[in-house]
C-alpha cells in the first residue's frame, strides 16, 4: 500500500501570493493532520481533520485554513503568504483520532515551501 | 499545556556502540502516549517506538529501546549497536488521549561515526 503522499514537493512563492497543498492519507485512514517544520525546529501543529471535520486547530492565524475531502484527502491553505511561512509542511495520517487512542501518526515527505 | 524538551541539540555515536537520547516532557494528563520519531537528510519521518503511559513496562523494537520514567516525566531512547543508518534527526513526540494534536520536541541530530 502507498504510504501518505503530498504534493507539490517543492513550491517557491512571493510575499503576498497564496498557496494550496495537497495530501493523501494511507488507505483507510480517516484522520489528517498538517504540521509546520521551521528549519531546525520540530513540526508545530497546524489542524486535524477527521471525518471531513476540524477536530484541532493550532496556534496559527487565520491565513492558514484547511478541509478534508470525502475521500479523505486533504488541503492546506496559506492566504496573504509572510517570508516567515517558508517551511516544511508535513501532512501526517491515522486511522482514527489522533490522541483518543494514541494511533501512530505517518508522516508524508513534505512540501517544502519557500517564500520570497 | 503540554511541553516536550529535548535538551541535546546533537549527538555522535561510534558505529557499533551505545547512545541514548533524553526527553522530557511536562503535562498535568494521566493517559497519554509517548513517541519517537526519525527524520534522515531529507526524507520522510518515520516512526522508532511508541509507548503507552499506562504500561509500566518498557517499549522496545529491536535495537531501540526506551526508558519511562513517568514520576519523572522522563522517555529516554537507547540505540544499541547503533549503525550509519541511524544517522539522523529525533523527535520526541507526546499526544494526550484526551488530546487532538501531537507536540514534539526541538530534536536531537544523531550522526553514527564510521
Amino acid at each position: 500500500d502507498a504510504g501518505v503522499t503530498q504534493s507539490p514537493t517543492h513550491l517557491i512563492k512571493t510575499r503576498g501570493q497564496h498557496v494550496t497543498l495537497r495530501c493523501s492519507p494511507i488507505s483507510g485512514h480517516k484522520s489528517v493532520s498538517w504540521y509546520q517544520q521551521v528549519l531546525g525546529q520540530g513540526p508545530q501543529f497546524i489542524f486535524q481533520y477527521y471525518e471531513k471535520e476540524e477536530r484541532g486547530r493550532g496556534n496559527f492565524p487565520d491565513r492558514f485554513s484547511a478541509r478534508q475531502f470525502p475521500n479523505y484527502s486533504s488541503e492546506l491553505n496559506v492566504n496573504a503568504l509572510l517570508l516567515g511561512d517558508s517551511a516544511l509542511y508535513l501532512c501526517a495520517s491515522s486511522s482514527r483520532l489522533a490522541g483518543g487512542l494514541g494511533d501512530t501518526q505517518y508522516f508524508g515527505p513534505g512540501t517544502r515551501l519557500t517564500v520570497l | 499545556a503540554q511541553t516536550v524538551t529535548q535538551s541535546q541539540p546533537e549527538m555522535s555515536v561510534q558505529e557499533a556502540e551505545t547512545v541514548t537520547l533524553s526527553c522530557t516532557y511536562d503535562t498535568s494528563e494521566n493517559n497519554y502516549y509517548l513517541f519517537w520519531y526519525k527524520q534522515p537528510p531529507s526524507r520522510q519521518m518515520i516512526l522508532v517506538i511508541r509507548q503507552e503511559a499506562y504500561k509500566q513496562q518498557n517499549a522496545t523494537e529491536n535495537r531501540f529501546s526506551v526508558n519511562f520514567q513517568k514520576a519523572a516525566k522522563s522517555f529516554s531512547l537507547k540505540i544499541s549497536d547503533s549503525q550509519l543508518g541511524d544517522t539522523a534527526m529525533y523527535f520526541c513526540a507526546f499526544i494526550a488521549n484526551t488530546g487532538n494534536q501531537f507536540y514534539f520536541g526541538t530534536g536531537t541530530s544523531l550522526t553514527v561515526i564510521p
